[in-house]
């Protein structure tokens, strides 16, 4: 069965502590690994797109990495508008760009 | 450019009441979708459609329907709400380009069902 799992569920930082989220998966050909934040009341907003295994991006105090079987997001020395929550998804269907949402990771930074 | 939008923002209905969701984008995106997010679940796929006069289910689809009449417009109705419809609903769009396939979501509505 096509999963995506998250963790931790929730992560407390203290500002300029570094730390990763994990991002799991297990789907039949792999065709894209999205990551997004999403503040509360607000609707995902897009941060990056993997494809391939050993691939990274990143945006800021933000990097995200690719293997055949998790994505990482490493978050560089946090600031307190870091905090929201993170989601991953994976595109498992032809050409649909249909995804599949892991229930995410909430973030918070404490100056 | 409003990217994605969505109407309305919040509603109340009654067990049994229907309304109209309107998800509206004006990045020329072939691609839509419509999610409900409930705590604990995650983001689950309603409906989709992958092009104007085109619509598919998704994971949750049952007491749902869609009509995508116009290219930039997703509709989403409820004929007869259940109180289980109690969710906070996303419209997102995104690209048919090869490769290019990450979704970009509006504001989302929060639904109440008494």
């Amino acid at each position: 069965e096509d999963q995506v799992t998250q963790s931790p569920e929730a992560l407390r930082l203290q500002e300029g502590e570094s730390s990763s989220l994990n991002c799991s998966y297990t789907v039949s050909g792999l065709r894209g690994l999205f990551w997004y934040r999403q503040d509360p009341g607000k609707g995902p907003e897009f941060l990056f797109t993997l494809y391939s295994a050993g691939e990274e991006k990143e945006k800021e105090r933000l990097k995200a990495t690719l293997t055949k079987k998790e994505s990482f997001l490493h978050i560089t020395a946090p600031k307190p508008e870091d905090s929201a929550t993170y989601l991953c998804a994976v595109r498992y269907s032809g050409n649909t760009g249909k995804l599949i949402f892991g229930q995410g990771t909430t973030l918070q930074v404490k100056p | 450019n409003a990217g994605v939008t969505q109407t309305p923002k919040f509603r109340v209905l009654k067990t049994g009441q229907s309304m109209t969701l309107l998800c509206a984008q004006d990045m020329n995106h072939e691609y839509m979708y419509w999610y409900r997010q409930d705590p604990g679940m995650g983001l689950r796929l309603i409906h989709y459609s992958v092009g104007e006069g085109t619509t598919a289910k998704g994971e949750v689809p049952d007491g749902y329907n869609v009509s995508r009449l116009k290219k930039q417009n997703f509709l989403l109705g409820l004929e007869s709400a259940a109180p289980s419809q109690t969710s906070v609903y996303f419209c997102a769009s995104s690209y048919r380009t090869s490769g290019a396939y990450e979704q970009y979501f509006g504001p989302g509505t929060r639904l109440t069902v008494t």
